[in-house]
């Protein structure tokens, strides 16, 4: 069956630091990934998405993420994190049989001021 | 901007009692979605439509029907609430073609099954 993995369900970092978050998924076959943010009280939106060309993709705030077909991977990154980026963050896949996402099970991020 | 309002933020139900959750989109969209969120779980697909009158089932249909009547509208009902149903439910909307997969989703409804 197809999944999608998101390694780590919790992460906490200080302002400044780094930011990788890990996501891999099963297909084989051709993907669109996408990952989704969602804030303290608010909706769910789209942070960024990679449906084909450059494997490295930008999104709001800062945020980027590479595709990397031989890993099955699409880590999110950002360089220097803020307070405001505490949230949870979900990786998704288009299921191509039917067009419906696949969801990571999302990584609460927390960043200490 | 795409808006999807949900009607209830909070509900609390007792076992037994039927639920309706409704979800309005105002941007035409053809596709409409109805996810539970669970921690450690992420969004699980309930039931989804793509046009009027026509619906599908997602991963986890039991125990939930949907209706949608008006290509704006889709209503998630629970027949017979059980504590198990205790959850965040979020619906979202999205056009057909190229960019679906991006959903518009709304600020969910937390429900409480006692």
């Amino acid at each position: 069956a197809q999944s999608v993995s998101q390694h780590n369900h919790h992460v906490i970092l200080s302002e400044a630091a780094s930011l990788e978050l890990g996501c891999n998924y099963s297909y084989g076959g051709t993907v669109n990934l996408f990952w989704y943010v969602q804030y303290p009280g608010q909706h769910l939106q789209l942070l960024l998405k990679y449906f084909s060309g450059d494997p490295l993709v930008k999104g709001i705030k800062g945020f980027e993420a590479e595709f990397i077909k031989s890993k099955f991977s699409f880590n999110l990154r950002k360089p220097s994190v803020q307070w405001s980026d505490t949230a949870e963050y979900f990786c998704a896949v288009i299921r191509d049989s039917n067009y419906q996402l696949i969801w990571g099970a999302g990584t609460k991020l927390i960043i200490k001021p | 901007d795409v808006k999807v309002t949900q009607s209830s933020r909070y509900l609390v139900k007792r076992t037994g009692e039927k639920v309706f959750l409704e979800c309005v989109q105002d941007m035409d969209h053809e596709n409409m979605f109805w996810y539970r969120q669970d921690p450690g779980l992420g969004l699980r697909l309930i039931y989804f439509s793509y046009d009027v009158k026509m619906k599908e089932k997602g991963d986890i249909p039991e125990g939930y029907s949907v209706s949608r009547e008006k290509k704006e509208r889709f209503s998630l009902i629970l027949e017979s609430a059980s504590t198990n149903q205790t959850s965040m439910y979020l619906c979202a909307s999205s056009l057909v073609g190229a960019d679906t997969g991006e959903l518009f989703f709304g600020e969910g409804s937390r429900l409480t099954v006692l």
